[in-house]
């Protein structure tokens, strides 16, 4: 199994470019997350989904965007990239019922720099 | 909102006993969770605890919770150098959700 795939690893951005952060599970997961993590921060919450074509925001979701149009990919939007936006990206997927959740799983995340 | 407290930094020695705490704000989550995150790579999921236990054993792992003083405990016996890694606790951010609250995260180094 591969579990949750992010790509790219590393990303270097200028100030103002865009790009997206894939991300992409094979477990048969409804829920999927993305997370920043900031050092000595902790994870951050930026956007979650439930399912296929539902998406909400998470605890910082500004700067960002995503969308869900299949179980498996869950791709994170940086529209203008800015330097408050380094940080480290993991995508976390996760298979949950009536609201409860065991166990998240993470890819091995996503390290970008915006100068 | 929520806070979930951690100490950043322990260093322990090889064969001891490492314990890493955490603090947590809401007394209604009904899971709580240790993550660990090893150098380069995502978090994974080490062990949870039921909010209505007070300790769980796993192997090497004993969990311990203090429901009255909202304190949460990882203790990891015989520590090896495999060990070395950054802890993560975590909680619901609320009752019956999905989404976690991570805590900032313990970084364990092991000495020979």
């Amino acid at each position: 199994n591969a579990g949750v795939t992010q790509t790219p690893k590393f990303r270097i951005l200028k100030i103002g470019q865009s790009m997206t952060l894939q991300c992409a599970q094979d477990m048969n997961h409804n829920y999927m997350y993305w997370y920043r993590q900031d050092p000595g921060m902790g994870l951050k919450l930026i956007y979650y989904s439930v399912g296929a074509g539902i998406t909400d925001k998470g605890e910082v979701p500004n700067g960002y965007n995503v969308s869900r149009s299949t179980t498996e990919d869950f791709p994170l939007r940086l529209e203008l990239a800015a330097p408050s936006q380094t940080s480290v990206y993991f995508c976390a997927s996760s298979y949950a019922e009536g609201g409860t959740n065991e166990k998240l799983f993470f890819g091995s995340g996503t390290q970008l720099s915006v100068l | 909102g929520e806070d979930v407290e951690q100490s950043l930094f322990l260093s322990v020695r090889e064969g001891d006993s490492s314990v890493i705490n955490c603090t947590y704000t809401d007394s209604s989550s009904t899971y709580l969770y240790w993550y660990k995150q090893e150098p380069g790579a995502g978090l994974q999921l080490l062990t949870y605890i039921f909010s209505n236990m007070d300790m769980k054993q796993d192997q090497r792992l004993t969990v311990l919770l203090n429901k009255k003083d909202k304190h949460l405990s990882l203790r990891i016996a015989d520590t090896q150098t495999g060990d070395s890694a950054i802890y993560f606790c975590a909680e619901p951010m609320g009752p019956y959700t999905d989404k976690l609250i991570f805590g900032t995260g313990t970084r364990l180094q092991v000495f020979p």
